[in-house]
């Protein structure tokens, strides 16, 4: 069974402040690593799909790393923004699993202005 | 911006009814699937659907679920004897292409069995 895991549950930041959460993932047979944020009562948005090991990749203010060797993934946020408040959650496909997405449980993150 | 969108969003039934969730998918998507969230747990997988027909499903999609893409453009799922322990958002999803590819999401349908 794929666990996907997601540290911290939660976290406040102050506004202009910068940020990092964690996903965990199974390295072995690891295919992709998708990132999405998702505010309330809204469709999750695609952030970031990335397959290579040392992947970085950016947008705008928020950018992620990979590390596909010991299974873990970093998302930061530069000078938050309230706009920024949301819950980010990763996925992890593997490469026998016919495209499906593993889901951690999400980091919600709460800006306060 | 082309989207995944889903009716209703909001589904009241009683148990042991059927019920149908329906999904539009993005026209020139390939893949399609259907995710669930119960309360507080994590989103979790149900069944992919490629080339008119089911490429993967999880435990939990037993007998009482199935899906269908009647008419080339909706993709339903449907629970034909609702448990209270169906009670979820579910979310429908599409991929243009093949793995490692972005997935878009519809904005849900919250189901509440009672």
């Amino acid at each position: 069974i794929l666990n996907v895991e997601q540290s911290p549950q939660s976290l406040h930041v102050q506004e202009g402040d910068s940020t990092n959460f964690t996903c965990s993932f199974p390295s072995s047979n690891f295919y992709a690593l998708h990132w999405y944020r998702w505010e309330t009562a809204k469709s999750p948005e695609a952030l970031f799909v990335m397959t290579l090991n040392g992947d970085e990749k950016k947008k705008g203010r928020i950018s992620a790393t990979l590390n596909t060797k010991e299974g873990y993934s970093y998302l930061y946020i530069k000078g938050s923004q309230p706009e920024d408040s949301a819950t980010y959650l990763c996925a992890s496909s593997i490469k026998a699993a016919g495209n499906k997405l593993t889901f951690g449980g999400g980091t919600r993150v709460l800006v306060k202005p | 911006e082309p989207e995944v969108t889903q009716t209703p969003s909001h589904q009241v039934t009683q148990m042991g009814q059927e019920v149908i969730l329906r999904c539009v998918p993005i026209s020139n998507h390939l893949y399609f699937y259907w995710y669930r969230q119960i309360l507080g747990q994590k989103v979790e997988f149900l069944v992919s659907f490629y080339n008119n027909e089911i490429s993967e499903k999880s435990e939990i999609f037993d007998d009482q679920f199935s899906v269908e893409r009647p008419d080339g453009s909706n993709f339903t799922l449907k629970i034909r004897s609702t448990k209270l322990e169906d009670s979820a958002m579910y979310f429908c999803a599409s991929i243009e292409q093949g793995p490692g590819t972005e997935a878009f999401f519809g904005q849900g349908t919250r189901l509440t069995v009672v």
